[in-house]
Formats: structure tokens, sequence, C-alpha cells
């Protein structure tokens, strides 16, 4: 597609419950990166993957937080059993070399 | 590891005016790349512009400029002619190979600017 796609645009969720974010990144770019934005912070470096692979997830807070990638395409980030600290809009981009494009990110509202 | 600091946590600016917003880093690294990234309400992070701190000469894009300074860790934007349409927040980002194609961002914690008529 033309952009980093990324859905849904919002959720909310009771807390104990797991979620599922899907990023859609350009056609051809092999790299993506998940980041996480807290109110009023800067962001936060999640993971990487480059192709199907994930050789950096030194930025995923717990063992909660999981991601995969599939057919150097989509990827999905997991959060099981989430907690209100995980409130936060999760950023996607991907890239070919150090471009990167964003998507417009999934705000996610822990109640 | 690598720290980004951003001093100003808000500035405003009016319109047609300049504003210049300042971001330090810190790092051992001698080859990286500096960015500013604009991030509206829609939340779309998007690239202002983009340095090399291999060189000297410092980025422009078209009213966006920086003042790299290295020995200083200093990458600051100036804003020039600011229209309505800048007010955003203005993220400073840090980044170097981190391992095969592993160009992962540091980002500093933004500063809100705001551009009056």
């Amino acid at each position: 597609g033309a952009g980093v796609s990324q859905s849904p645009s919002n959720k909310v969720t009771e807390k104990g419950k797991d979620v599922e974010l899907r990023c859609d990144p350009i056609s051809g770019h092999t790299a993506l990166y998940w980041y996480r934005q807290r109110l009023g912070q800067g962001l936060e470096f999640l993971i990487y993957f480059q192709g199907n692979s994930a050789p950096d997830k030194s930025g995923l807070p717990s063992d909660r937080f999981s991601a995969e990638r599939t057919g150097e395409s989509v990827s999905t980030l997991t959060i099981q059993r989430t907690q209100q600290e995980d409130s936060a809009v999760y950023l996607c981009a991907s890239s070919l070399y150090y471009g990167y494009t964003f998507g417009s990110g999934t705000r996610l509202t822990v109640v | 590891a690598q720290t980004v600091t951003q001093s100003q946590p808000e500035m405003s600016v009016q319109e047609a005016e300049t504003v210049t917003l300042s971001c330090t880093y810190d790092t051992s690294e001698n080859n990286y790349y500096l960015f500013w990234y604009k991030q509206p309400p829609s939340r779309q992070m998007i690239l202002v512009i983009r340095q090399e701190a291999y060189k000297q000469q410092n980025a422009t894009e078209n009213r966006f400029s920086v003042n790299f300074q290295k020995a200083a860790k200093s990458f600051s934007l100036k804003i020039s002619d600011s229209q309505l349409g800048d007010t955003a927040m203005y993220f400073c980002a840090f980044s170097q190979n981190s391992g095969g194609s592993n160009y992962k961002l540091t980002f500093g914690k933004g500063t809100l600017l705001t551009v009056n008529p």
C-alpha cells in the first residue's frame, strides 16, 4: 500500500484481557519496528523485525508482550493480561534503510 | 546507551516569526543519524529533517534547518516563517546501525510548539 496501516485505530479493553494490534507495512520494506508512546512522552523502542525474524526484542517490557511477522508483511503485537500501565499509543514503522515511514498508531486504553 | 534530551517541553511563536527548538544527545559512537520528527494530532510521525553525523554541512529543508554541533552533541531545529500548520509536537531522535540493518530510534520527550496567529 501507499503507507503504513495500523488497526484498530483505537482499542479499549478491560484489565486482564489480551489484545492484538496489527501493522501492515509498505510493500517491499524489509524492516519493521514497533514503538510505544505513553502520554506526554517520546517513543520507546519495543522490537525490530528484519524480514520474518526479530533480531532485536530488547525493548519489550515484559513477557506479556510478544510480536510476530509473517511473509515479510503483516506484523501483530500481542499484549497478554493487559494492565493499566499498558495504556499508550503503539506505533509501527517500516523501512528499507534508515528512512522510516510511520503509521498513525493504535491508541490502547486499559480500563 | 544513547540518550536524547529536549529541554523545552513547550514553546510558542507568532506566525511568520522564527523559532528554534533545542536538542542534545549523548553517544560514544562516531557515525550516527539525527532526526527531527513532527507529530500532529493525527499521531502520525512525519520526518521533518535528517542529518548524517559524518556530514559537516547543516541540513536544510525549505523553512526548516538544523544547527548540528557534533563536538557539543547538539542538534537544534530552526523553523523560519512559522505557519499555523507547524503547530505540533516535535521530537528529536537519534539512530545508529545497531547491527545488520537495525536502525532503531531513540527519542527525546518532545517539544510542543504552538504557532499563534
